[in-house]
């Protein structure tokens, strides 16, 4: 079974402008979360999405944002860049939202913001 | 408030010797425990969880940890390391509903297996 895929791998980005990560869930998961990973503030949690409604949401300002689709696949967004946006961000599937079940995640898409 | 800490922000241990990464936490409720490693510029790799019953959880890699209630710990072992084990080690807790997520991750812990 293929896991979790996310494009694209490598993105530069200049101040001020908006930019759109995806992630594909692995088959048959239905739930999706995006977390930011950083040197200084480490991994934190973004949102989650389930059957395309969002479930969860951190502590980030409204520029942050997400959508999940029928197919489960997902997106986040981010408007207005700023330098500090510059992180990996990474996605993880589950089959559900049970806090039981263990989250897969992507390679993660790294931002560089100029 | 659920938390977790890591105490140790590096290990350093030589190979063919045993290895442990520490990790407490504190939740309310029953917790449910995790252990992800990560590579340099890769994603997470889940290696195990402790959901309910035996103590002692074995994982991938010959990773093991032990969850102990009375002093709400989760170290990860492994009895001999590999120079290949060396990597980021994260411990997260899961909290279904949470708006810190359904992972909260420690801060990390970076081992490095000494050849």
């Amino acid at each position: 079974k293929a896991g979790v895929t996310q494009t694209p791998r490598y993105l530069i980005k200049t101040r001020g402008q908006q930019v759109t990560l995806s992630c594909s869930p692995i088959s048959g998961h239905r739930s999706v979360s995006w977390y930011q990973q950083t040197p200084g503030q480490g991994l934190q949690f973004l949102f989650e999405y389930f059957s395309e409604t969002q479930r969860n949401k951190g502590n980030f300002p409204g520029r942050f944002s997400g959508r999940q689709f029928s197919n489960s696949r997902s997106e986040m967004n981010v408007s207005t860049l700023e330098l500090g946006d510059s992180a990996l961000y990474l996605c993880a599937s589950s089959v559900g939202t049970s806090g039981t079940e263990t989250q897969y995640f992507g390679p993660g898409t790294r931002l560089l913001v100029l | 408030a659920q938390s977790v800490a890591q105490p140790e922000d590096q290990v350093n241990v030589a190979e063919g010797n045993p290895l442990t990464v520490k990790c407490t936490y504190s939740v309310s409720g029953n917790p449910y425990l995790f252990w992800y490693v990560q590579y340099p510029n890769r994603g997470l790799q889940f290696l195990l969880k402790y959901i309910t019953g035996d103590n002692l959880v074995k994982g991938s890699y010959g990773f093991e940890a032990e969850f102990n209630k009375s002093q709400t710990s989760f170290h990860l072992k492994k009895p001999s390391a590999l120079v290949s084990d060396s990597a980021l080690y994260f411990c997260a807790v899961s909290r279904k509903g949470s708006t810190l997520g359904r992972l909260y991750f420690g801060r990390g812990t970076q081992l490095t297996v000494w050849p």
